[in-house]
């Protein structure tokens, strides 16, 4: 069954560095997602990507978050200085697209754990 | 976006049926009723959407009440990788998935 994959599942860094976070959205699927869920907490949407642009983005994506699909296959997520605050679980998402995005469903990957020390 | 109220745990026992509640009073007309679930240090994964009619899957089942101001997810059988947090969400016609807090789901061997 295909999935959505991500790496590293594991990313450690020191707080003010860039980090970037890897998925491999789901092949025939066009709409891809960024969730992030600090421990304990709820999961947070923070973007979504639709035909090589930003279609929505939430107030926690500020400009130190950008996103990009930089070839047909990879759909990344850059913080590019980042704080203690970052810390959590990041999960990117895909799905196909339907014509009512309501019933639209959309699969996960695994996650990338990142720490900011 | 509307919002939904679960409770925050139930607790079953294995091989028995478990209906998990959701409460959406402010649904609007055209906005599906989802639910995820998310296993321990796993992503979220989907497992049934519905409108308006009661749906079956290989998942699960979810009944939708009449008036659409609340459904319930139900396990027929819950097996011990059935524990998990059980979301239930609400879903316009836009992009975002909006989450709360989910139903921590404990199965007892």
């Amino acid at each position: 069954e295909p999935e959505v994959t991500q790496t590293p599942s594991h990313q450690v860094t020191q707080m003010g560095q860039e980090v970037i976070l890897r998925c491999v959205p789901i092949s025939n699927h066009l709409y891809f997602y960024w969730y992030r869920q600090i421990l304990g907490q709820k999961v947070e949407f923070l973007v979504s990507f639709y035909n090589n642009e930003i279609s929505e983005k939430s107030e926690i994506f500020d400009d130190q978050f950008s996103v990009e699909r930089p070839d047909g296959s990879n759909f990344t997520l850059k913080i590019r200085s980042t704080k203690l605050e970052d810390s959590a679980m990041y999960f990117c998402a895909s799905s196909r697209l339907a014509g009512d995005l309501a019933k639209n469903i959309q699969y996960f990957g695994a996650g990338t754990r990142l720490s900011v020390l | 976006d509307a919002k939904t109220t679960q409770p925050n745990s139930m607790e079953s026992n294995e091989e028995e049926p478990v209906h998990l509640p959701c409460n959406h009073s402010t649904i609007s007309g055209t906005d599906y009723i989802h639910w995820y679930r998310q296993l321990p240090s796993q992503g979220p994964e989907y497992v049934i959407h519905g409108l308006t009619s009661n749906v079956n899957n290989r998942m699960a089942s979810l009944a939708i009440a009449e008036d659409r101001k609340s459904s319930t997810l139900i396990l027929h059988r819950a097996t011990l990788r059935d524990a998990a947090v059980y979301y239930c969400l609400i879903r316009g016609n836009n992009r975002k998935l909006i989450w709360g807090l989910g139903t921590s789901l404990a199965v007892n061997p």
